[in-house]
Formats: structure tokens, C-alpha cells, sequence
């Protein structure tokens, strides 16, 4: 498959074992949050978002943590899966931009082992 | 129902041309974003076109340039093409309204340019 990034970080886990995923974003207007996950030769696709006036947000397996005060965010995966293994990217955007401007950041490479 | 699609999948050219790449959107959605990827610089916004209009642009030279049907389906255009417009180029349709979560973005496959 499609290599999306060479230099990003990586998180290698164990099946089974939590994964937190962490991201730094740099707007202080952005008040939408996304988490994304993006497998090889695939557009990246939706997995969380969190607005700015919650801190915490949970859906099936995952969890959005959102910080404002060090704009900061984190995605945690519970029980993670070989099948969870992709790059994970934050995006923010704003009112401001219609939410229809993403600016991601570099992405996080998870590799999961059986 | 269907996806965001993109053709061609994988293109190659050669410095100094130009070239074109489509996005048909998802069937009711009436934002087109336009992303590009490359390994140095990840994700980057283009622009985005809303019925027809270009609605917000993001920080590219004027060589990159787009547009919208009536239809909603997108082109974006590359002219005199260098080496660091390799990339993959992404598109993501919406609903367009700004209401963030409501606003959505789902991303095509993607187009494969290199550039030679």
C-alpha cells in the first residue's frame, strides 16, 4: 500500500493493550476537534470529534480528551485491535472557516501486534 | 450509499505540464475540499468550493486552481507542475453548513501524482 507519511511518530502496542494517541494543535479559535484514522491507500475516515466547550468525549472503544488550556488533544483506544493499525491524525477547524477548513496535524502511525 | 470517488487514481507526469483531477461527491453533499499529502508536510488544505463557488482557499501558489459544477462534482487543475507538487491529492465532500459536526467531512481515495 500507499505510504501516507515517512517521518511521523509511531506507537507500537500489543493486541489487547490501550493505545493514547496524542496531538497538539496550534489555533486558539478552532473550536471543532476530529480525530481521524487513515489506512494505507485510503482517504482518511471519521472516527471522533469533540466541540470546544466539552472535555471528554467517548464513543464505541475510543475516547477524545480535549484540553484548551495547553491545546491539547488525545485519542485513547480501548482493547486495541491488528485491525486498528493505520496513521491517526487530529484536524481543528472553526466557525470561523465554515468548518469546512481542516488543518491537520503530522499524524500518528499505530502498529498493532497480534 | 456511494462514496466520494476520484479519478484517475495514479497519474504521472512530467515537469512543466499540467494536469486535472475530478471528485464526485457524495450524492446530496454541496462542499468539495480539496487536500493535498505528502510526506514533508502532511495534510494540507487547498481549497473548498460551495455551490459553484470557491469559498475558502488555503495557502498555494496560484498554479493550483479548482472548480465546481452544477452538479457539484470538482475539478482541481495543476499547471507547469514541479517536482514538489508529487503528492496525494485528496478531496472531501460535505453538506457544507456551518455547523461543525453537522458539516462532516467524508475523503475520497485520493489521486496519486508524481511528477517527473
Amino acid at each position: 500500500g500507499e505510504s501516507v507519511g515517512l517521518h511521523l511518530p509511531t506507537l507500537s502496542v500489543q493486541e489487547g493493550d490501550n493505545s493514547i494517541i496524542n496531538c497538539a494543535y496550534s489555533n486558539s479559535a478552532s473550536d471543532y476537534f476530529i480525530w481521524y484514522k487513515q489506512e494505507s491507500g485510503k482517504g482518511p475516515q471519521f472516527i471522533i470529534d469533540i466541540r470546544s466547550n466539552m472535555d471528554k468525549r467517548q464513543g464505541q472503544r475510543v475516547t477524545v480528551l480535549l484540553n484548551k488550556t495547553v491545546k491539547h488533544l488525545s485519542l485513547q483506544i480501548a482493547a486495541t485491535q491488528p485491525g486498528d493499525s493505520a496513521v491517526y491524525f487530529c484536524a481543528e477547524t472553526s466557525f470561523y472557516s465554515g468548518y469546512s477548513t481542516l488543518t491537520f496535524g503530522k499524524g500518528t502511525m499505530l502498529l498493532v501486534s497480534p | 450509499k456511494a462514496g466520494v470517488t476520484q479519478t484517475p487514481r495514479y497519474l504521472i507526469k512530467t515537469r512543466g505540464q499540467q494536469v486535472t483531477l475530478s471528485c464526485s461527491p457524495i450524492s446530496g453533499h454541496r462542499s468539495v475540499s480539496w487536500y493535498q499529502q505528502t510526506p514533508g508536510q502532511g495534510l494540507q488544505f487547498l481549497f473548498e468550493y460551495f455551490s459553484e463557488t470557491q469559498r475558502n482557499k488555503g495557502n498555494f501558489p496560484g498554479r493550483f486552481s479548482g472548480r465546481q459544477f452544477s452538479n457539484s462534482r470538482s475539478e482541481m487543475n495543476v499547471s507547469t507542475l514541479e517536482l514538489g507538487d508529487s503528492a496525494l491529492y485528496l478531496c472531501a465532500s460535505s453538506f457544507g453548513r456551518a455547523s461543525g459536526r453537522g458539516n462532516e467531512q467524508f475523503f475520497g481515495p485520493g489521486t496519486r501524482l508524481t511528477v517527473l
